[in-house]
């Protein structure tokens, strides 16, 4: 089973840029899909998007398409999540989750890795 | 975008309790929701797959059933380790949505 571990917590500017990262461990990364959800302070679980490592194929939700960008490093088991210009709306707790399937739940879950943009 | 509503927001029982958390869909989803649970600070973790198909290590106490647009999570014998939030997500449409959760606190 793949294990997920993320980068460390980040403060920003508003309007920096920033990549965070999730590394696989243990077998088959790229059998999984890489799912990124948000959570904001005290609030739900949202769903970013998915890439698919051994395609990089992507999906966006549209609430976030346009506005943050998946990559994977095969060589290095790694997913990324960046921006190119941060709002402190951005302000959140951000996790990757694997998934077998696109259809299915995501059973892997990284530690999460909390993001505060603020001037 | 499919809504999933979960009811209630919050509810409280006490250890040895059954609780049931209910989670609507806003259209059909065949068999593909499952059930997270979070606690405080930590990442949600995986109770339970295709509406009803339990999570490897997941206690028995746990369960769900559902089909289509409605949906039940039932934790029977209520432990204190099982006072935490719970999520629903359904998995057949994109974009994947998740209900705004179910906070189980200990009465």
């Amino acid at each position: 089973e793949v294990q997920l571990v993320q980068s460390g917590a980040e403060v920003k500017k508003p309007g920096e840029s920033l990549k965070i990262s999730c590394k696989g461990s243990g077998n088959g990364f790229g059998n999984y899909w890489i799912n990124w959800v948000r959570q904001t302070s005290g609030k739900g679980l949202e769903w970013m998007g998915r890439i698919d490592p051994s395609d990089f194929y992507t999906n966006y939700s549209p609430s976030f398409q346009g506005h943050v960008t998946f990559s994977v490093d095969k060589s290095m088991n790694t997913a990324y999540l960046q921006w190119s210009s941060l709002k402190a709306s951005d302000s959140a707790i951000y996790y990757c989750a694997s998934s077998p399937t696109a259809a299915y739940g995501m059973d892997v879950w990284g530690l999460g890795t909390t993001v505060t943009v603020s001037s | 975008d499919i809504q999933m509503t979960q009811s209630p927001s919050s509810v409280s029982a006490s250890v040895g309790d059954r609780v049931t958390i209910a989670c609507r869909a806003s259209q059909g989803i065949s068999s593909w929701l499952a059930w997270y649970q979070q606690k405080p600070g930590k990442a949600p973790t995986l109770l339970i797959n295709v509406a009803s198909t339990l999570q490897s290590g997941v206690p028995s106490r746990f369960s769900g059933s559902g089909s289509g647009t409605d949906f039940t999570l039932t934790i029977s014998n209520l432990q204190p380790e099982d006072f935490a939030t719970y999520y629903c997500q359904q998995a057949n449409s994109f974009p994947v949505t998740f209900g705004q959760g179910t906070r189980l606190e200990i009465k």
